[in-house]
């Protein structure tokens, strides 16, 4: 079976600081990998996605990025912090097989507060 | 662009039934789908609907209408587990990624 898996579960960060979030998804090859960010009481927020090793596309400008060095590990990272990027990060799987799949799986999230 | 409309609140009493509207604007569609999220919790998939009308999962239906770009997901037998935050779905306009609304807080009171 598939799992997907998010580190760390809990982070506070000093503004200016730099982030790595790290996702990884087992049981499934070629998936489709997602970050979301999450405001407190708020919607989801589409970060990046990607296809495909080395192939990122990035929905909202921001000092985020995005990079997957390997099939099935996504990595979400910054140089500096601020204030607004606290909230609640999810990384998620959907397969790539079949073009357009409309479920997609959610790792457990990282919950980060930059101070 | 793309926008997703569905009421931020509602509360219904346990036993009852509740009916969550989304309506959706987006140049291409290719589906609708629904999302429950708990508290501190991860989103889960619960329903799709590629095409017009209902589909049912157990206590769950999900219906879609594309002429009026209008959906619902509605829920019977509430029970108190059923307190969470429901969100419609829609895939941009890449085709790759879900864009999701900002979500409804469901309250299922006793």
């Amino acid at each position: 079976s598939q799992t997907i898996h998010q580190w760390p579960a809990t982070l506070v960060q000093p503004v200016g600081s730099p982030l790595s979030l790290e996702c990884t998804v087992e049981g499934t090859s070629n998936p489709n990998l997602y970050w979301y960010r999450q405001a407190a009481g708020r919607g989801l927020q589409l970060l990046f996605y990607s296809v495909g090793i080395g192939q990122i596309s990035s929905e909202v400008p921001q000092n985020l990025s995005a990079s997957r060095p390997q099939d099935r590990q996504f990595i979400l990272s910054s140089k500096k912090l601020l204030l607004s990027d606290s909230g609640f990060y999810l990384c998620a799987w959907s397969s790539g097989l079949a073009g357009l799949s409309y479920e997609q799986y959610f790792g457990p999230g990282t919950r980060l507060t930059v101070t | 662009g793309q926008s997703l409309e569905q009421p931020s609140e509602v509360t219904a009493v346990e036993g009852a039934i509740v009916q969550i509207n989304c309506t959706y604007q987006t140049s291409g569609f290719y589906g609708l789908s629904w999302y429950q999220q708990h508290d501190g919790g991860a989103p889960t998939f619960l329903s799709y609907n590629g095409l017009d009308g209902l589909e049912e999962t157990g206590r769950f239906s999900s219906f879609l209408s594309r002429s009026d770009s209008y959906g619902y997901l509605l829920l019977q037998e509430l029970q108190m587990k059923d307190s969470a935050s429901y969100f419609c779905a829609v895939y941009g306009d890449s085709g790759y990624a879900l864009n999701f609304g900002k979500g409804t807080s469901l309250l299922v009171t006793p």
